[in-house]
């Protein structure tokens, strides 16, 4: 299995542009996460989804943040406009309900995201 | 307010001795505690888990104790080898009954493996 793909691995932009990271889960997974990761605040769940659907988007910070899930093996996270406080790595991961409640996540590369 | 707390950053341990990571956490809902390791450029992968109903879980090396009244979850690594040398993030859950929930982690302990 290929695992988690992420894609760009790394992006760079400037201040009011858009940015578009995706994500492609393991395939069957039925549930996908997107997190990202800062010194400040560590590791902190953005969204999630289950069977393409959102289930807890409570920890997108702002409405410049938005994630779709179009169909079973695709995800994009957008900013728009993107702001510097964006910069960060956005790591995407998805799971199977089946594995049991253990809720062993299995984590994409990351995208690290600057914004200038 | 932090929900779960690694208060060590960093650890350096000898090779071939034991190596003790320690979390903590606030809130006695959550059922399912998970420890994952990260290296540098990498996303975290996962390493050991532990649920409510117990207290101790061993695989291999790696050991996760759980005690539910301190709110407190460690992990041993016997013997400590240079390849363990990583982030260890401590994360919990709280299963829904109806599938999984998003992870709350700590802010990583960075082990480091002295030959």
């Amino acid at each position: 299995d290929a695992g988690v793909i992420q894609s760009p691995r790394h992006e760079v932009t400037e201040m009011g542009q858009e940015v578009t990271l995706r994500c492609k889960p393991i395939s069957g997974h039925d549930y996908l996460f997107w997190y990202r990761q800062t010194m400040m605040r560590g590791l902190e769940l953005l969204i999630y989804f289950n069977n393409n659907v959102p289930i807890d988007d409570s920890g997108m910070p702002e409405d410049r943040f938005s994630a779709k899930m179009p169909n079973a093996s695709f995800s994009t996270l957008k900013i728009q406009p993107s702001e510097p406080r964006d910069s960060a790595v956005y790591f995407c991961a998805s799971s199977h309900t089946h594995r049991g409640p253990y809720n062993e996540q299995f984590f994409g590369p990351g995208t690290r995201l600057t914004v200038l | 307010d932090q929900q779960v707390k690694q208060n060590s950053p960093s650890l350096s341990v000898q090779e071939g001795r034991i190596s003790i990571l320690n979390c903590d956490y606030t809130n006695s809902m959550f059922d399912y505690f998970l420890w994952y390791k990260k290296y540098p450029a990498e996303g975290p992968t996962f390493l050991i888990s532990i649920s409510s109903i117990k207290d101790k879980n061993e695989d291999g090396r790696f050991t996760v104790f759980l005690n539910k009244s301190a709110k407190h979850l460690s992990l041993h690594i016997v013997p400590s080898q240079p390849g363990d040398s990583a982030v260890y993030f401590c994360a919990v859950s709280m299963y829904s009954g109806g599938g999984a929930d998003g992870l709350t982690f700590g802010k990583g302990t960075h082990l480091i493996i002295q030959p």
